[in-house]
Formats: C-alpha cells, sequence, structure tokens
C-alpha cells in the first residue's frame, strides 16, 4: 500500500541556515503530495502541495519539488528562522480516495 | 480565515469510559475526517464523512467507534468503552473536493485514558 518516509528529527540548525527535510513515498500511480506544519500548540497546517512530476509546491519561503524519478518530495528551505521552528509532516493523498498518508513527522529546532 | 476547531483540548478518562470529541468543521465543507496520533508515531487516518454516512474507515476504526454529525455545525467522534491505548491526539478535518486534497486541520484533542 501507499506509504511515506521521512528524515527521522530532532533537526537543529542555527538562523539563516539552509534546510533539508528528506522525504519519499512508494504508491502507485501518481498520488498529490503534501508538507505539512505543526506549531506548538497548533493544529496541522498545509504548508505546500504539488499535484503532478515535476510540480514545485512553495509557500513562506519553503519548497518541494514532486520527483516522480526518485519517489521525492524533500523539503528545502534557504534560510531558516527561529519562527520556523515545529513539526513537519510529508504526506501523500489521492483525489480518488478520501485518507491522507502521512509520514511520522520531522521535529526542527531553529536557534538564535 | 476560518478554521477547523475542536473541543475540548485535553481530555482524560478512565479506561472502560465513554468519551465524546467534538468538532465544527469549517462552514461550506463537506467532507469530514478523523485522524489519531499516538505519541512519537504516524499521524493515521480513522474514518471519512460525506452526506451523513460513513465514506471510508480504516482497520482501527472497529465497533467501539461511531461518529455522528449532530446537526449543521458539529461533527463528533464517540469512543464507547476506552482502552489504554486509544490514549492518542485526535485530529479533526474538513474539506471541499473529495479527499486527497485539501484537507483543513483542527487543534487536535488530546485523550488520556488512565
Amino acid at each position: 500500500g501507499d506509504s511515506v518516509t521521512q528524515m527521522e528529527g530532532p533537526v537543529t540548525l542555527s538562523e539563516e541556515a539552509f534546510l533539508t527535510i528528506n522525504c519519499t513515498y512508494t504508491a502507485t500511480g501518481y498520488p498529490s503530495l503534501f508538507w505539512y506544519v505543526q506549531y506548538p500548540g497548533e493544529g496541522l497546517q498545509l504548508l505546500l502541495k504539488a499535484t503532478k512530476a515535476d510540480d514545485k509546491g512553495s509557500n513562506k519561503g519553503f519548497e518541494a519539488t514532486y520527483r516522480k524519478e526518485t519517489t521525492s518530495f524533500h523539503l528545502e528551505k534557504g534560510s531558516v528562522q527561529v519562527s520556523d521552528s515545529a513539526v513537519y509532516f510529508c504526506a501523500l493523498g489521492r483525489n480518488r480516495d478520501d485518507k491522507i498518508i502521512f509520514g511520522k513527522g520531522t521535529r526542527l529546532h531553529i536557534l538564535p | 480565515e476560518p478554521e477547523v476547531t475542536q473541543t475540548p483540548s485535553h481530555q482524560v478518562t478512565q479506561m472502560g469510559q465513554e468519551v465524546i470529541l467534538r468538532c465544527v468543521p469549517i462552514s461550506n465543507h463537506l467532507y469530514f475526517y478523523w485522524y489519531r496520533q499516538i505519541l512519537g508515531q504516524k499521524v493515521e487516518f480513522l474514518v471519512s464523512f460525506y452526506n451523513n454516512e460513513i465514506s471510508e474507515k480504516s482497520e482501527i476504526f472497529d465497533d467501539q467507534f461511531s461518529v455522528e454529525r449532530p446537526d449543521g455545525s458539529n461533527f463528533t467522534l464517540k469512543i464507547r468503552s476506552t482502552k489504554l491505548e486509544d490514549s492518542a491526539m485526535y485530529f479533526c478535518a474538513s474539506s471541499t473536493p473529495r479527499g486527497g486534497n485539501e484537507q483543513y486541520f483542527g487543534p487536535g484533542t488530546r485523550l488520556t485514558v488512565t
């Protein structure tokens, strides 16, 4: 069945560092791919999404590119801020199905 | 901006008791979902609900669980007889297009079964 694997955390970086959080997926066909973020004490927020191969999703300086050939959707940001500290979830879904399948989440700590 | 709300934020209950977790989805959304996250584990799909009936459920969603939309705004998850392993964060979500697309999540209810 479909699944998502993302890098283990926590990830600790200094402010203004470059961020990569790796995510790979297993699925047949062409699912939609998402990154959700959970700030402390809050719910899951959609950060960005991509619906087909080679699409790039972007939001708030974060980017991820849907790579069909490597079944990956890595999250990147060029210069992180303390306010980016949160848990990041990679996920996939299909228009024809109901559920979203999540990875385990990666906790990100940004030090000032 | 409209948002999904959930109450309570934290519920403590004794094993064997019934609990009802409440959610108010975004008002013009038609599809509703419950997910849970056991501490340190993945967010897992429980059930989806559309047009006043369950449209899909996972193997976790056994006879101990039920969902209901008792009025035009609330969406509830009931656990009839809680077990220790039901301790988790429960997230409600809603969406307009059918699944797989943008689901909007609430802040979650942390359920602790003692």
